[in-house]
């Protein structure tokens, strides 16, 4: 089925570690997000990207980096994991203005 | 900065009651605007959007939204709720008036319907 697909669902990290959660969509979107998910906070920005090679700082940047060499793919890393990095990650992408987003199901992550 | 409000952290209903949302923003130009749900455990699936006409819009399951541009409000409503309506509500605005299309969520209204 065509849509964002977010791996892994689940991760739990240690202080200090780094990892890259992946995002890939098939539906030739320009535009990619990332999220976090904090309980009561909604979503907040992290980075964006508007077509590859292009990416852009959110809300919420610090202590994570992203790339887009391919319109297909979105990683986010965590370079130095933090437990403030203790949240919910969801990745998302846009055809266009008024589209809405399609969000893919998620990463849960927790840093020990 | 532009900011989306839901002031309803937690609504709690029995089934069959009518359901409101409230959503605000705080942003006088031009914008789009989007309610998402988030059901346990899930992704946020679209309900609905408005970015131009007429201002009432109408979802998926039978919600349906009224963008009130002097309010600055696109409040969610349900006539009759069910069980299966338990979940998380989000509010979204897109402000974006440049090349990128970002979404700012509210902090999401949780809904629990009773049987």
């Amino acid at each position: 089925n065509a849509g964002v697909t977010q791996t892994p669902k689940f991760r739990i990290l240690k202080i200090g570690q780094s990892m890259t959660l992946q995002c890939a969509q098939d539906m030739n979107h320009n535009y990619m997000y990332w999220y976090r998910q904090d309980p009561g906070m909604g979503l907040k920005l992290i980075y964006y990207s508007v077509g590859a090679g292009i990416t852009d700082k959110g809300e919420v940047p610090n202590g994570y980096n992203v790339s887009r060499s391919t319109t297909e793919d979105f990683p986010l890393r965590l370079e130095l994991a933090a437990p403030s990095q203790t949240s919910v990650y969801f990745c998302a992408s846009s055809a266009d203005r008024g589209y809405g987003y399609t969000f893919g199901s998620g990463t849960r992550l927790t840093v020990v | 900065a532009q900011s989306v409000s839901q002031h309803n952290h937690h609504v709690i209903l029995s089934e069959a009651a009518s359901l409101e949302l409230g959503c605000n923003y705080s942003y006088g130009g031009t914008v789009n605007l989007f309610w998402y749900v988030q059901y346990p455990g899930q992704h946020l699936q679209l309900l609905l959007k408005y970015f131009s006409g007429d201002p009432l819009v109408k979802g998926i399951k039978g919600f349906e939204a009224e963008f009130i541009k002097s309010k600055f409000s696109f409040n969610l409503r349900k006539p009759s709720v069910q069980w299966s309506d338990t979940a998380e509500y989000f509010c979204a605005v897109d402000f974006s008036s440049g090349s990128a299309r970002q979404l700012t969520f509210g902090s999401g209204t949780q809904l629990t319907v009773l049987p």
